[in-house]
């Protein structure tokens, strides 16, 4: 399997900084994505890696180290409406488009 | 841009009977369509990809005979789940590429089955 791990759960305060992390299997790697998804919607899209490096859009940012199978999912300043889960996917193989999701994280923000 | 449309949103039916699915891409052709499975609590499981004009490829543990998928269109792919059974019942999430350069999936806002 791809085994993907990221914490089940995560509470932070509004307004707050909260880092959200994932590990994957190196082997293979092609490109990671993070997607928010709300309770019984669909995902959303927030970002993509393939490079070593921050990306950074607006409030949320997105980390990868290739070497490290490591990557995580900074949010600054936490509004309420942020509550949700966040899930961590990279792509199945070079050459595959098809994606492999962890089970996410539920993130919580507390007044 | 990218917007994803399916239909319906919400179904229940009678164990037996089958049930389409609809996913369409709104403003882009989408060479490649996904099917995925999210049971309460979980993860998305990808069940199938859909190319245009061709066969769906599924992934292993998931039976091509009661999950029939029609990529008719650049913009409509069907997920069909013959006679379902409550063990079926799940929410059924599509997602689309823009294109051959473009690696993010869009998703549609998913099809909440139920099976009585």
């Amino acid at each position: 399997g791809q085994n993907i791990d990221q914490p089940t759960e995560m509470t932070a305060t509004e307004g707050a900084i909260v880092q959200i992390n994932c590990t994957y299997q190196t082997s293979g790697f092609n490109g990671l994505f993070w997607y928010q998804q709300h309770a019984g919607e669909a995902p959303t899209f927030l970002s993509y890696n393939v490079l070593d490096g921050l990306e950074e859009k607006g409030r949320f940012s997105s980390f990868l180290s290739r070497s490290k199978g490591y990557s995580y999912l900074l949010l600054k300043e936490l509004q309420m409406k942020d509550s949700a889960s966040y899930l961590c996917a990279r792509r199945m193989g070079a050459g595959s488009y098809q994606l492999t999701f962890g089970k996410g994280t539920k993130l919580s923000v507390i007044p | 841009g990218a917007v994803v449309s399916q239909h319906p949103s919400r179904v229940i039916c009678k164990s037996g009977t089958s049930v389409k699915i609809e996913c369409r891409s709104l403003d882009f052709q989408a060479t490649t369509m996904f099917w995925y499975r999210q049971f309460p609590k979980q993860s998305l499981m990808l069940m199938a990809t859909s190319n245009e004009g061709s066969k769906a490829t599924y992934e292993q543990g998931v039976e091509k005979d009661k999950f029939l998928i029609n990529h008719a269109s650049l913009t409509l792919s069907t997920l069909t789940v013959t006679s379902a059974h409550p063990e079926d019942s799940s929410f059924y999430i599509c997602s689309a590429r823009l294109g051959r350069s473009t690696d993010t999936q869009y998703f549609g806002p998913g099809t909440r089955l139920t099976v009585l």
